[in-house]
């Protein structure tokens, strides 16, 4: 049973587009959703976290947008850039339990 | 480099030989986490430990795999008779014990290679 479910699998964008992960979850307990960045034989990077009072967080050209009555949560990458083109995983976890992650979406951005 | 560090970057092992990894979390962290990362998919919760004792292990976590933290400090998973199927990146993470902010950092990981 896979307690975050994420999408899409890969993402192709525009220089300068707009990137959109999206995640689900069904346990209520989760209270801390965060994003991981990972290059290819790095660990992963926290990139942005938010948690369910509030319904959105920004960090430069990064956003979560959190629904809890959805129990969904995204990531918008603005002007994306050919930098940022790595595999992107959302998480969660309540209170002070492992964190569960979702398998990952590999995003390049073209230019 | 005050992040987490794990050694080795890259193992590779014949099948049925016995390996181990370390973890040097960041200092004064007093969560540590083990993950193991296959290809193309997110990292799996393999087992935690609060200080030196461990506390979650996942049903990942076969008998042939033991985790331990003696001191609290640094930590080691060590893979008995190693199977193909062990084939991953296992990845260490790190956190402080607080309520808040308790962001997990993770090192870069330790590539096994079972052949």
């Amino acid at each position: 049973q896979q307690q975050v479910k994420q999408s899409p699998q890969s993402l192709i964008v525009q220089k300068g587009g707009i990137s959109i992960i999206n995640c689900a979850y069904e346990n209520t307990a989760f209270d801390y959703f965060p994003w991981y960045q990972q290059f290819p034989g790095k660990g992963p990077a926290l990139l942005i976290a938010i948690r369910p009072d509030v319904s959105e967080k920004k960090e430069g050209r990064f956003t979560i947008s959190f629904n809890k009555s959805a129990k969904q949560f995204s990531l918008h990458i603005m002007d994306s850039q050919p930098g940022d083109s790595a595999t992107y995983f959302c998480a969660a976890r309540g209170g002070n339990t492992p964190l569960v992650f979702g398998k990952g979406t590999r995003l390049s951005v073209i230019a | 480099d005050t992040g987490v560090s794990q050694d080795p970057r890259h193992k590779i092992t014949k099948r049925g030989q016995n390996v181990t990894f370390r973890c040097d979390p960041i200092s004064e962290h007093n969560r540590l986490y083990w993950y193991r990362q296959t290809l193309g998919q997110g990292p799996e919760f393999l087992t935690y430990f609060q200080n030196e004792a461990q506390l979650e292990k996942s049903r990942l976590l076969s008998d042939r795999f033991s985790a331990e933290r003696p001191k609290g400090s640094f930590s080691t998973l060590e893979i008995q008779r190693t199977e193909q199927g062990d084939s991953a990146m296992y990845l260490c993470a790190s956190s402080p014990d607080r309520k808040q902010n308790t962001e997990a950092f993770f090192g870069q990981g330790t590539r096994l290679t079972v052949v």
